[in-house]
């Protein structure tokens, strides 16, 4: 079974503010996924990495694939409040032949202040 | 381009009551997922459909849980005898492999409380 643990679970920063949350297994995955999800919705994908150590940016937000692909971190410069939500991270393996099973962290709770 | 969608957004029932769900993922993707996420937890994988095929079932996935894609489009989720423990937010996702990315994308979710 794999495990996804997510750091830190909750912060809460104030605008303009850099931040780094961090995704880390002991499996190797295929693929790793960032979402976003706000109260009341479903999760929005933000990014998927598939290389180790690939890194992709998106506006302010960079996202990294750990070199042996167990873990990932996601980076917020300057933060501001539209940036406030839960950040999941999932991790994708083959199950069974046709199935991409993604397993899920808890999330990290991000609220930023204005 | 039309999302995956989810029916109705909320649903209210009595324990012991049975509901369904709907979802309509995006058109021409051809695989289907349910997942259950509680409070304070990620989503947590229940079942897979590739086209009407249910080829994966999650050990959450109790006998009260049934799901269908009859003709591989939409899917329906039914719990029967509901208890206040499916108190959750129930997600349905689609996804059209490209080699390794295999990317799934969500609906809004159907909130159930159970009372």
């Amino acid at each position: 079974t794999q495990l996804l643990e997510q750091s830190p679970q909750f912060l809460s920063i104030q605008e303009g503010e850099n931040l780094t949350v961090y995704c880390n297994s002991s499996s190797v995955f295929s693929s790793l996924q960032w979402y976003r999800q706000e109260p009341g919705e479903g999760p929005v994908l933000l990014v998927t990495v598939v290389t180790g150590g690939e890194v992709k940016k998106l506006k302010r937000l960079t996202f990294q694939f750990g070199d042996a692909r167990k873990d990932s971190s996601l980076h917020i410069t300057a933060a501001q409040p539209g940036d406030t939500g839960l950040y999941l991270c999932a991790g994708g393996v083959w199950s069974g032949g046709s199935n991409y099973k993604l397993t899920f962290g808890k999330g990290t709770l991000l609220t930023v202040n204005p | 381009d039309t999302g995956v969608s989810q029916d109705p957004r909320h649903k209210i029932t009595k324990r012991g009551q049975n509901v369904t769900f709907r979802c309509d993922p995006i058109s021409e993707h051809n695989r289907l997922y349910w997942y259950r996420q509680t409070l304070g937890q990620g989503p947590e994988f229940l079942t897979y459909f590739q086209n009407e095929a249910q080829l994966e079932k999650s050990r959450l996935l109790s006998d009260r849980f049934s799901a269908e894609r009859p003709k591989g489009s939409f899917s329906t989720l039914e719990i029967q005898r509901t208890e206040q423990g499916d108190s959750a937010m129930y997600l349905c996702a689609s996804s059209l492999r490209r080699g390794a990315r295999n990317e799934q994308f969500f609906g809004p979710g159907t909130r159930l409380t159970v009372l």
